[in-house]
């Protein structure tokens, strides 16, 4: 059973950068054809893709955030990591990583998520 | 990229059925067959319900079934239970290879 944990911090100043990862176990990130997603859910608001990489290190990103998101993937680890740059309020929200099978909108496995509040 | 858009809200009575819609355009929902449903209870983590716009996953009851016309995506819960009563986000691929979510609707049993 595939399972995903994120990691980071809970509190980021205004203007910082947010650094997230998430360790997944019970397969590895290599193999087979998976892409691994980050997605966002702001309090009480709807749910925002950030973007993908695939384990080969080929990334795909919301044209709105494409500016300041960098996803990387750590194979000899089993993981793969969000950075946001210039944070503000408007990304307080819950991270969640995710399981894409074939990179064509099939997230079928999914971290519990990650509270992550912009504040100074 | 714009989000699709979904009601806001929906509901129905235990036995009933109920359809909530999901409508984009020809770069998205309207062009490819790669929509997904995805239930989700407060606090948690959304779950797969749908995919490529008709399929179920393995353990998703059959009272669940998605259709699409056009730039419309549909999701229909059959046999309405208690149960069901969660946030459904619908999600497409798009023409620059993202991925964009509706705005979710929340279906209320009553």
């Amino acid at each position: 059973q595939v399972q995903l944990q994120e990691s980071g911090p809970g509190l980021v100043k205004p203007s910082q950068t947010l650094s997230l990862t998430c360790t997944v176990s019970g397969g590895s990130i290599s193999s087979g054809d998976y892409y691994w997603s980050w997605i966002r859910q702001p309090p009480g608001k709807g749910l925002e893709w950030i973007g993908y990489i695939y384990h080969s290190g080929s990334t795909y990103y919301n044209p709105s955030l494409k500016s300041r998101v960098t996803i990387s993937v750590d194979t000899s680890k089993n993981q793969f990591s969000l950075m946001l740059t210039s944070m503000t309020a408007a990304d307080t929200a819950v991270y969640f990583c995710a399981r894409d099978a074939g990179g064509y909108n099939l997230h079928d496995y999914w971290g519990q998520g990650t509270l992550v509040t912009v504040s100074s | 990229q714009s989000a699709l858009t979904q009601p806001a809200s929906v509901s129905g009575s235990p036995g009933q059925s109920i359809t909530i819609s999901c409508t984009g355009t020809s770069s998205d929902v309207g062009g490819y067959n790669h929509v997904s449903w995805y239930q989700q209870y407060p606090g948690k983590a959304p779950k797969l319900m749908i995919y490529d716009v008709t399929n179920r996953p393995s353990g998703v009851s059959n009272r669940f079934s998605g259709s699409k016309s056009g730039n419309t995506a549909s999701l229909t819960i059959s046999g309405l239970q208690a149960e069901d009563e969660a946030d459904y986000y619908c999600s497409s691929y798009t023409s620059i290879s993202s991925l964009v979510f509706g705005g979710g609707t929340k279906l209320t049993v009553l």
